[in-house]
């Protein structure tokens, strides 16, 4: 089945710093990818996606790039402000047919400090 | 667009009562509805996925008969924690998709047994 790794955090940035956080994944064909953000106490939330290779998704100033040939989709935001402090999961559809099951990696926490 | 709501958002039950938890789907309908379990600072789990209308499919580990799975309509789903232990107590959630890989998330219940 398909599988998804992500950099381990914690990672704190102060304001306005540049992030990346890294997801490589391992997929039979070209799957969609998904980052989803989990704010404290709360659900997770569509971030972005990308449906094919070499597209980019973006959303409020982050974007990710669907690469395969490096099987990756690494996130990336040119600016960072406190309230993106969450937890963040790179995720891909498990590969086991029409199932609608994701594989989320281990998920990334992202300390803003001002 | 594409809201799912949970409740209640947090309860606390005796050890060895059980708790159902909603999930339902407000603009969209659910062909399938997933549930996860999430322990502090880690990752989703996928406990299982319930196709309206049909018994639901339990993962690997997790007890049918204690996590009862209900999918009644194409936009409710429940989740009853049968005999509840201090074990149990996690944060749940549940997401809903209508077709493709995409999903949309709950905002989580917050299970406490004491």
């Amino acid at each position: 089945g398909n599988s998804v790794t992500q950099m381990e955090g914690p990672v704190t940035l102060s304001e306005e710093a540049f992030l990346t956080i890294n997801c490589t994944y391992t997929a039979t064909g070209y799957p969609s990818l998904f980052w989803y953000v989990q704010y404290p106490g709360e659900g997770l939330q569509l971030l972005l996606k990308a449906t094919k290779a070499d597209d980019k998704g973006s959303n409020k100033g982050f974007e990710a790039t669907y690469r395969k040939e490096t099987t990756s989709f690494h996130l990336e935001k040119g600016s960072v402000q406190v309230s993106d402090s969450a937890v963040y999961f790179c995720a891909l559809p498990d590969g086991s047919g029409n199932t609608g099951k994701l594989i989320f990696g281990q998920g990334t926490t992202l300390q803003v400090k001002p | 667009g594409a809201v799912v709501s949970q409740h209640p958002s947090w309860v606390i039950c005796k050890s060895g009562t059980s708790v159902k938890i909603e999930c339902r789907s407000l603009d969209f309908q659910a062909t399938t509805m997933f549930w996860y379990r999430q322990f502090p600072k880690q990752s989703l789990m996928l406990m299982a996925t319930s196709n309206e209308g049909s018994k639901a499919t339990y993962e690997q580990g997790v007890e049918k008969d204690k996590f009862l799975i209900n999918h009644a309509s194409l936009t409710l789903s429940t989740l009853t924690v049968t005999s509840a232990h201090p074990e149990d107590s996690s944060f749940y959630i549940c997401s809903g998709r209508t077709s493709g890989t995409q999903q949309y998330f709950g905002p989580g219940t917050r299970l406490t047994v004491t």
